[in-house]
């Protein structure tokens, strides 16, 4: 049973169009993230999540915003796809108690 | 200066050895992640730290918090421990920051 379940794995799009990535998790945490992994395989924080509150990392494009349906899942919502987005997205939870973080397997975007 | 910095941040070692890997941090932190990432990209959660040592199996993570430091061991290595291996803090304002992260190559 996945933990943190990401959809979809592969996303190929054209420059321009609107695309949504899913992010559910069934481990009630109260944290939830997004990532982009860059050209030298470093992941960078998006957004976090708690509790209704959105924290933004301030280099993020406009284009780019999360969407929170429910506790369980965090969508990342991309407007007007550039070729600069190519990358890997990771959603990842995580508790405000001491456990371990999660991560999903993540999703491949390429914009061409 | 990164606020997280890993060291060593390629590291090569023969089947066996025992690893150890740093991470240094200057901002306050809530907790401590070591992330293992393979090459096919897939993170997987090892550890998350708030104070003194867990341990898994052949790895050991420890955390100084006065000394702003955690260490990851990895005992008895073996050449699927080869994957980058990444520090990760939680600044308590839902930020995780990331270090650059330690490409861990174990030769058979």
């Amino acid at each position: 049973d996945t933990a943190v379940s990401q959809t979809p794995k592969y996303l190929v799009t054209q420059m321009g169009n609107d695309k949504s990535i899913k992010c559910e998790q069934n481990l009630g945490h109260d944290t939830m993230y997004w990532y982009k992994q860059d050209s030298k395989k470093f992941l960078k924080i998006m957004f976090s999540y708690n509790n209704k509150e959105l924290i933004i990392n301030e280099t993020v494009p406009n284009r780019f915003s999360p969407k929170s349906p429910d506790k369980a899942h965090l969508n990342l919502h991309i407007n007007s796809l550039e070729l600069g987005d190519s990358a890997v997205y990771f959603c990842a939870t995580g508790s405000s108690a001491d456990t371990e973080a999660f991560f999903g397997q993540g999703t491949r975007l390429t914009v061409v | 200066k990164n606020e997280v910095e890993q060291s060593p941040q390629n590291l090569t070692a023969q089947e066996g050895e025992f690893i150890t890997i740093n991470c240094s941090y200057s901002v306050g932190i809530s907790a401590l992640h070591w992330l293992q990432q393979h090459p096919g990209g897939g993170i997987v959660s090892l550890f998350m730290l708030s104070s003194g040592k867990k341990k898994h199996g052949r790895l050991i993570a420890t955390i100084n918090i006065q000394e702003k430091h955690s260490s990851l061991h990895i005992t008895a290595s073996h050449p699927r421990d080869s994957a980058v291996y990444i520090c990760a803090v939680d600044n308590s304002n839902y930020q995780l920051i990331w270090g650059a992260g330690t490409k861990l190559i174990i030769k058979p």
